[in-house]
Formats: structure tokens, C-alpha cells, sequence
């Protein structure tokens, strides 16, 4: 019984690709996130969503596009992928926001050729 | 924006040694969370500080907060080979999202 669940777990691309990243959980949490963790391993977050709405974007370019179908699950779709788009991207979900405990997914591994 | 410095980057130890990681930032920190993230894992929750002070052990884990709320430390005594991996620190800023350290890289040498 996986929590957050991501798929898939490594994407290997061309640049120019556009490309997607589900994930789902099963916690019944309100709120859920998207880090990035380069390979100086530091987790940057991108997007939040709480209750299918967007609360936080930080400053991420427009080719990053997040999609919340219902509050269990928080897609991520990248357009025209980069090299420097190479990285580790974390679901994560909490019960609230910002205070409470993280549950994180097992990461997708993309590396961009 | 809110900063959460984290050190050191790195540090070795011969197994059986000791490990301290420390957090620190230069506004008052709303709480404090650590996580570890193994190797090619993910990170997973340790524990939440909350009060000025607080003190809370996990078998051979102490974590602290400090008095000011503006550093916070998570001390490993006796490090075995299953504690490797990185452990971040991440304050809640204006609670409503998580700001991380830029985490220590822990090995163990046995």
C-alpha cells in the first residue's frame, strides 16, 4: 500500500520532448507538492496545490505545467524539455499546509539527452 | 525569502563515531523539521521542533531547537553503516510551505 505513488520512475528523453509525471495518494490529504532536487541534492519546491487549487508557484519557467484532476492526484507535465530540466522530481503531500509532515513519493529520475 | 543555512556539506566518519548536523538561520525559524534520504530514496520525516528549547531523542538521534529559534542541530552518537544517506533540515515559512537546508551528506566508513 504505497502512499504517494509516482510514475514513471526514470524518463529518459530528448531535448525539444515534452514529457509528463503522475502522481497519486492515498493519505486523503488536502495538499499536495512538486520538488525539484538537483545533483548537489537540494530540494527546491516548485508547485503546491491544496484541494485542487494552486497555492504556491515559485519561479519556474511556463514550460513547467501542473495539473490537479482531484486532490489525490498532482500531475506534471514539462514542455520542450532542457538539459538543465535533468533532475529528481519528488511528489509530496501533507494534511495541511506548509506546517504539517511531508510524505514524499519515490522520486522520478529524468535525464534529458 | 526565507534562507535555511545547513552545515556541514559532507562529513565521513568511521563507524561507531559521532555526527552533528546544524541548521541555522538569521530570522527567527517557525519550526523545524528534519528529514534523511537515503541513497537513491526519498526524503522521509524524522521529527517536528516546535518550542524555543525543545529537546527530542530517537534511540541514538537528539535533536534540538535553540533558545532563539534561530538554529537547530540533529546529533547521531555511535553512527552505525544504516545512517548514511542525507539529512536535511526544513523550516515552515509563513506556513504554508516547507524551506529545506541544503543538507548533509553522511558516510560511514566501516
Amino acid at each position: 500500500d504505497t502512499a504517494v505513488s509516482q510514475t514513471p520512475k526514470y524518463l529518459v528523453t530528448q531535448m525539444g520532448n515534452d514529457k509528463s509525471i503522475k502522481c497519486e495518494q492515498n493519505l486523503g490529504h488536502d495538499t499536495m507538492y512538486w520538488y525539484k532536487q538537483d545533483s548537489k541534492k537540494f530540494l527546491k519546491i516548485m508547485f503546491s496545490y491544496n484541494n485542487k487549487e494552486l497555492i504556491i508557484n515559485e519561479t519556474v519557467p511556463n514550460r513547467f505545467s501542473p495539473k490537479s484532476p482531484d486532490k489525490a492526484h498532482l500531475n506534471l507535465h514539462i514542455n520542450s524539455l532542457e538539459l538543465g530540466d535533468s533532475a529528481v522530481y519528488f511528489c509530496a503531500s501533507s494534511s495541511g499546509t506548509g506546517q504539517e509532515t511531508q510524505y514524499f513519493g519515490p522520486g522520478t529520475r529524468l535525464l534529458v539527452l | 525569502g526565507q534562507q535555511v543555512m545547513q552545515i556541514p556539506q559532507y562529513q565521513h566518519v568511521q563507524e561507531g563515531e559521532d555526527f552533528t548536523t546544524y541548521c541555522n538561520s538569521s530570522t527567527t525559524l517557525s519550526n523545524i523539521q528534519w528529514y534523511k534520504q537515503r541513497p537513491g530514496g526519498h526524503p522521509v520525516f524524522l521529527i517536528q521542533l516546535v518550542k524555543s528549547g525543545e529537546v527530542k531523542k530517537q534511540k541514538r538521534l537528539t535533536f534540538q531547537f535553540g533558545e532563539a529559534k534561530k538554529n537547530s542541530s540533529l546529533h547521531i552518537t555511535a553512527t552505525q553503516t544504516t545512517d548514511v544517506g542525507t539529512y536535511f533540515c526544513a523550516d515552515s515559512w509563513l506556513g504554508n510551505k516547507l524551506v529545506f537546508g541544503a543538507g548533509t551528506i553522511l558516510r560511514v566508513k566501516s
